[in-house]
């Protein structure tokens, strides 16, 4: 069975400029998140979905970033206009009923 | 709020030793991660373990929920153990929504 996907692995960019990372759950899994792991740190959540809906978003910085899970099944994750201190790692991560968890291997955002 | 504390932060083994990693948590919790994530940022599920024990291996963890902790034991440690060891629970945040909530991991460096 696949796991999740995601993609890019890697990305650079020019500060200001928009970004997008994609992500493909496990199937059949209902519950999305993205995280955010800065260097050195544990992961951090900033949204989770429920089917198509966003269920927890509060950790979302809405001027810059937003998500969206169309069909409950692939999301995309877009930071518009990124700024110096995005470069992270942003993880996806599913599960079935809020059970156990599974991530994929990440995108490493690099912002010059 | 939840919050998850991870020691030793940082730990440093002789291929062969064996080890135990701790997580605390400050609320009750129904369910309970460990993960390992590999020098290459990937995210490993190594149990999911609400309560009691559960081995894999060279690897055993137990959850005791009432007392708020978990330890994950590492035994005859190899070289591919090292990376950062997280602990994750769930914690019900203010949008009404339980979010999977890191500690900020264990470093491991297991030297031949």
């Amino acid at each position: 069975e696949a796991g999740v996907v995601q993609s890019p692995r890697y990305k650079i960019i020019e500060k200001k400029q928009p970004v997008a990372f994609w992500c493909n759950p496990i199937s059949g899994h209902n519950t999305l998140y993205w995280y955010l792991q800065n260097l050195g740190q544990g992961p951090e959540l900033l949204i989770r979905y429920e089917n198509e809906e966003a269920v927890d978003d509060s950790q979302l910085p809405k001027d810059r970033f937003s998500a969206e899970r169309l069909k409950g099944v692939d999301s995309t994750l877009k930071i518009q206009p990124a700024e110096l201190g995005d470069s992270a790692v942003y993880l996806c991560a599913s599960s079935s009923q809020n059970t156990e968890a599974f991530f994929g291997q990440g995108t490493r955002l690099t912002v010059v | 709020g939840i919050q998850v504390e991870q020691s030793p932060p940082d730990l440093i083994l002789q291929e062969g030793a064996n080890s135990t990693l701790r997580c605390n948590f400050s609320d009750s919790v129904n369910n309970l991660q460990w993960f390992h994530q590999n020098p290459w940022g990937q995210l490993i599920n190594l149990f999911y373990i609400p309560s009691g024990t559960k081995q894999n291996g060279r690897l055993s963890a137990t959850t005791v929920a009432t007392e708020r902790y978990s330890l994950l034991y590492i035994s005859s440690s190899q070289t591919t153990d090292s990376g950062v060891y997280f602990c994750a629970v769930p914690i019900l945040s203010g949008a009404g929504s339980y979010q999977l909530t890191f500690g900020k991991g264990t470093k491991l460096s297991v030297i031949p």
